[in-house]
């Protein structure tokens, strides 16, 4: 069974840019067909999707944040990584990283999310 | 930009039938997915493609989508299916990925 696990910074400084890690186990990332997945919740709200990079390397992105995101994958580490650029308060969240799957895209893998705090 | 409506909170006694609502523009052209997330947690995938259930999902959870409504339906609810519930849709004509408010479930 596959499993996510997410690393990165707990706080920030506004303007950096923010760095996540997720690394996968117990199956292989460049097989698919799977979305691996950035997905955020900021406290007590709902959840947003940043963006997915597809076993293909093709990628989507949030157009809200288009601008400042970058997600890449290293399969060789059996990571994927989200970027965050000019982060601002508005960006405090726990962030998620999942597995998507499917022709209609739902997430049947999460990791546990990690809390990222921007504060100066 | 493609929007799904949820109330944000439902309550229900024990025993009795819960219904989630996830409102969208002919959602009922599109599939719906829906997770339930208790707190500290991430989220657990319940349903998906409107209404089939993942492995080990119990069969008190159930879906269906119609029209402008689709509907996650909890059966003989439980204590422990308080949660918040989060209905998701692919929007194919935009390639977006969006998600509802969130629904909070007390159980009375």
């Amino acid at each position: 069974q596959v499993q996510l696990q997410e690393s990165g910074p707990g706080l920030m400084k506004p303007s950096q840019t923010l760095s996540l890690t997720c690394t996968v186990s117990g199956g292989s990332i460049s097989s698919g067909p799977y979305y691996w997945s950035w997905i955020r919740q900021h406290p007590g709200k709902g959840l947003e999707w940043i963006g997915y990079i597809f076993y293909t390397g093709n990628t989507y992105y949030n157009p809200s944040l288009k601008s400042r995101v970058t997600i890449s994958v290293d399969t060789s580490k059996k990571q994927f990584s989200l970027k965050l650029s000019s982060v601002t308060a508005a960006d405090t969240a726990v962030y998620y990283c999942a597995r998507a799957s499917g022709g209609r895209i739902w997430v049947d893998a999460w990791g546990q999310g990690t809390l990222v705090t921007v504060s100066s | 930009s493609y929007v799904l409506t949820q109330p944000p909170s439902v309550s229900v006694a024990p025993g009795q039938t819960a219904r989630i609502t996830c409102g969208g523009n002919n959602i009922g052209s599109k599939s719906v997915h829906w997770y339930q997330q208790k707190p500290g947690q991430a989220p657990v995938l319940v349903v998906y493609d409107d209404s089939d259930r993942p492995s080990g999902v119990p069969e008190r959870f159930s879906g269906s989508n119609s029209g402008n409504t689709a509907t996650l339906t909890i059966s003989r609810v439980e204590a422990g299916d308080e949660a918040d519930y989060h209905c998701q849709v692919w929007d194919s004509s935009s390639d977006h990925v969006i998600f509802g408010g969130g629904t909070k479930l007390t159980v009375l």
